[in-house]
């Protein structure tokens, strides 16, 4: 059975930095991975999908890298910015469906 | 793109009431389709999840069921609910494709008193 673990559970960081959030699995038979954002009261949006014969993939700010040997996952976030305070997770693909992380609460301070 | 519209976005239902959530789905054909709920302070569960007509698979047992009786349409309902169905209730589908992201709805925020 696939297990995801996001660590830390919460994160405090000053506007300007510049960020990782780790996700680790247990199970490497996987076919992709996902991180998503989530707004306090709001449904999730995908931001970055990694076919797992992929290592990485960016858009804009982000970036998100896959080692399937070692069981983990990072979301890179350059130059953070107040309004990417949010609830961030990860989600593997496998067996027709998803499981997600507990996901890290991020909180960029002005 | 896919649109996926979910509602109600709350609900406030008493213990032993009945339950029916809805979710359609625009923009794709024959989608997978979840149901998740997330409780408080609690990561993301799966329910449920459809990958046809009348295709239910179920994760957790519970007092929850779900239904598909259209292609884009995924249904959770529930006899009697109970207060530890309370949470935040989420549809999603991915397109046939495995190599597409999955799409969320807004939620519904479900509170049994």
């Amino acid at each position: 059975k696939q297990e995801v673990t996001q660590i830390p559970a919460a994160l405090s960081v000053p506007e300007g930095e510049n960020l990782v959030l780790n996700c680790s699995f247990t199970d490497s038979a996987i076919y992709n991975l996902q991180w998503f954002r989530q707004d306090p009261g709001k449904g999730l949006t995908s931001l970055l999908l990694i076919q797992s014969s992929q290592r990485e993939q960016t858009s804009g700010r982000l970036n998100a890298s896959l080692d399937k040997s070692s069981g983990r996952s990072t979301l890179y976030i350059a130059a953070s910015q107040p309004g990417d305070s949010a609830t961030y997770l990860c989600a593997f693909f496998g067996n027709e469906k998803l499981t997600f992380g507990t996901g890290t609460r991020l909180t960029i301070i002005p | 793109s896919q649109t996926i519209h979910q509602w109600p976005a709350t609900l406030v239902q008493p213990v032993g009431s009945p339950l029916s959530l809805e979710c359609t789905v625009e923009g794709t054909s024959n989608p997978n389709l979840y149901w998740y709920r997330q409780a408080a302070g609690r990561g993301l569960q799966l329910l449920f999840y459809s990958v046809g007509i009348g295709q239910i698979s179920s994760e957790v047992p519970q007092n929850l069921s779900a239904s598909r009786p259209q292609d884009r349409q995924f249904i959770l309902s529930s006899k009697k609910l109970l207060l530890s169905d309370s949470g935040f209730y989420l549809c999603a589908c991915t397109p046939i494709s495995l190599n597409e992201k999955l799409f969320f709805g807004s939620g519904t925020q479900l509170s049994v008193l």
